[in-house]
């Protein structure tokens, strides 16, 4: 079956630094990829649909400016956690849309922040 | 607003027993729905894809049904083992925007 990565998948970092999390589908071409968090004990939530070559779509409440997504290429998303806090730390799952593939998503691994 | 519900929240149910797993969601036009398995710190394991037009989809002692006019989907776990232990979360795509919204999701703990 088709497989998405995410790199890292643990990251401890400082407050203040920035963080880049990716997320590549490895066997099929992704125009729409979307993250998603998620909070301790909690279901995940959509943060923002990634689409390639235009800009991110976030969800209400989600701050563009600290969650910074780019998707450069059609295998690859990226999403930027600017001057991270300790309230940032969360699970972040991204998921790839393979639009030849009955637009069946897969998710990634997942890539747990622990901001200090 | 599109919302997704799971019931219950928590089960915990003697090895053996057969269970089902609800998910409720408050608009029709669904892409599709699928159900995870999430063990604790880990990602997400797809268990089942149902498609808007099937009603079930079947994978061994797993069994999820599907009913869009009444927008719900049950997931029923055959013989349940301590193994089926884990949070189970339902997500539902919906038609246009092909995002999932997640449910609440249900903590199941088999016991031996």
């Amino acid at each position: 079956g088709a497989v998405v990565s995410q790199h890292p998948s643990r990251v401890i970092c400082k407050s203040g630094t920035s963080v880049k999390i990716e997320c590549r589908s490895l066997d099929f071409q992704a125009t729409t990829m979307f993250w998603y968090r998620q909070f301790p004990k909690k279901s995940l939530m959509l943060m923002a649909t990634s689409n390639e070559g235009s800009k991110a779509t976030y969800e209400q409440g989600v701050e563009k400016d600290k969650f910074l997504i780019n998707h450069a290429s059609l295998t690859l998303s990226t999403l930027t956690v600017t001057s991270a806090h300790p309230e940032d730390s969360s699970f972040y799952i991204c998921s790839a849309r393979d639009e030849a593939g009955l637009n069946t998503q897969y998710f990634g691994p997942g890539t747990r922040l622990t901001v200090l | 607003k599109q919302e997704v519900t799971q019931i219950p929240a928590a089960l915990s149910v003697p090895e053996g027993e057969n269970l089902v797993l609800n998910c409720s969601f408050t608009d029709s036009a669904i892409y599709n729905l699928q159900w995870f398995r999430q063990d604790p710190g880990k990602g997400l394991t797809s268990l089942l894809l149902i498609q808007s037009s099937q009603r079930e989809q079947t994978s061994g002692r797993l069994n999820a049904s599907l009913d869009k006019s009444s927008g719900r989907s049950t997931l029923y776990i055959a013989a349940s083992q301590p193994g089926d232990s884990a949070t189970y979360l339902c997500a539902v795509s919906f038609t246009g925007t092909y995002k999932y919204i997640f449910g609440t999701g249900t903590r199941l703990k088999v016991l031996a």
